[in-house]
């Protein structure tokens, strides 16, 4: 069975962090990039970033520099997300995607409701 | 950046009408690494197309993409009533990644 798994949801406060992970069973996670997608209620779907198979390297949305972290543990095909410095409008569901071998997001985690209130 | 724009905004049909979805792109989406997801309310969206027109897997043959450079489309020829959705184009060419902003397909 191929799946992303993420963690369950948060409630933060404004100017805190919070970190969403995301696990990958079967053969899904080794040599693939994952990416991160957000949506806001009632809202399209927004890209955030993208990390590579070995974790070395990252790509973020130029809105998002600065506040977005990626990282990835291999030894547990686990890659994490992190936002600090939160605002009422980061609150969304944030998605972990896989990209295929041709770049399309084949599979998706079920999404983690993150929301910001204070 | 490439900016994706999705029309109509909203589509409203019937259950076994055809369906034509749009997508523009601000400039050309370079080896067409263009997709579709398709969203239902409370679920992830599920990729449809990749390619400009290849179906993914599992993807029932009345659905099929066409375009190339800046237009692009995804056909729906015989609406089922699990087909009541917000579909999403996607620029997966060069980064940053854009989607679209969505057309939602309504039942009439």
């Amino acid at each position: 069975q191929v799946q992303l798994v993420q963690s369950g949801a948060e409630v933060k406060k404004p100017g805190a962090s919070v970190k969403v992970s995301c696990k990958a069973s079967g053969n899904i996670f080794t040599n693939y990039y994952l990416h991160w997608v957000r949506q806001a209620p009632g809202q399209g779907l927004e890209w955030m970033g993208i990390i590579n198979p070995s974790g070395d390297r990252t790509t973020y949305a130029q809105k998002m520099q600065g506040r977005v972290t990626m990282t990835r543990d291999t030894s547990t095909s686990t890659v994490f997300m992190e936002v600090s410095s939160l605002r009422s409008e980061d609150t969304a569901v944030y998605y972990c995607a896989r990209r295929d071998v041709r770049g399309a997001f084949d599979y998706w985690g079920q999404g983690t409701l993150v929301t910001v209130s204070s | 950046e490439i900016v994706l724009t999705q029309s109509p905004g909203t589509l409203s049909l019937s259950p076994g009408e055809r369906a034509t979805l749009s997508c523009r792109a601000s400039q050309r989406v370079s080896s067409s690494y263009l997709g579709w997801y398709q969203q239902k309310p409370g679920q992830a969206p599920r990729l449809l197309m990749s390619d400009a027109s290849s179906r993914a897997t599992g993807i029932p043959d009345r659905f099929s993409g066409s375009g190339s450079g800046t237009d692009f489309t995804l056909t729906i020829s015989r609406l089922e009533p699990e087909d009541f959705a917000v579909y999403y184009c996607q620029n997966y060419g060069s980064s940053p990644y854009t989607f679209g902003q969505g057309t939602k397909l309504e039942i009439k």
